[in-house]
């Protein structure tokens, strides 16, 4: 059974470009959240979907959006790329019945901004 | 709004020897807790999760962690580390019945484990 699966798995942009991320939940789950992980730091919440919808968001600028496809896969989006965007994005998929304590992560893109 | 503090940013241990990682949290609702565990370039891995009932948890790879509910805490202990558990640990925090959906997560504690 494949667990959560990310690509790419790295990748390198330039200030100011934009950046489309993707994940495939784990079979049978329905619901997607992401999170940026920078150098030395905890994993920071961006967004949650599920049903197609931003269910809810984390502090994050509107740069960054995302969208859930009918077979549950998402996207992450960002523009204006900056310095400070550098990162691990991870996503975690679940059931909405056991929301973030069912959570199966994937292994992650780590995006590099110079 | 939850927080949670990891009060050893890194903890060096022996083979063998005993580990505990140390966490504090702070929320106005009752919480679920987690410990996850991150190897080098790879996603996080849950170790154990406590969601109600016996607040002593076991988990995989031999780590256990106590709640604390008078104290906000959810320490992680293994009572004889390997070399294969050097890693990054995370607590984590999220509320029990809310709408909010988001885990918390603290910055992170490394452990180096040597021989």
């Amino acid at each position: 059974d494949a667990g959560v699966t990310q690509s790419p798995t790295h990748l390198i942009k330039t200030r100011g470009q934009q950046v489309t991320l993707r994940c495939s939940p784990k079979s049978g789950h329905d619901t997607v959240s992401w999170y940026q992980q920078a150098l030395g730091q905890g994993p920071q919440f961006i967004f949650q979907y599920y049903e197609e919808e931003e269910r809810q968001r984390g502090n994050f600028p509107d740069r960054f959006s995302g969208h859930q496809f009918p077979n549950y896969s998402s996207e992450l989006n960002v523009n204006a790329l900056l310095l400070g965007d550098s990162a691990l994005y991870l996503c975690a998929s679940s059931l909405v019945e056991t929301g973030s304590y069912g959570y199966t992560f994937g292994s992650g893109t780590r995006l590099t901004v110079v | 709004a939850q927080s949670v503090t990891q009060l050893d940013s890194q903890v060096p241990v022996f083979e063998e020897a005993p580990v505990e990682l140390r966490c504090n949290y702070s929320s106005s609702v009752s919480v679920y807790l987690f410990w996850y565990v991150q190897y080098p370039n790879q996603g996080l891995q849950l170790l154990l999760k406590y969601l109600s009932g016996s607040t002593l948890v076991k988990g995989i790879n031999g780590f256990e962690a106590e709640f604390n509910k008078s104290q906000t805490s959810f320490h992680l202990r293994k009572p004889s580390v390997h070399i294969s558990d050097t890693a990054e640990y995370f607590c984590a925090v999220t509320p029990a019945s809310s709408n909010d959906y988001k885990l918390s997560f603290g910055a992170g504690t490394t452990v180096t484990v040597r021989a």
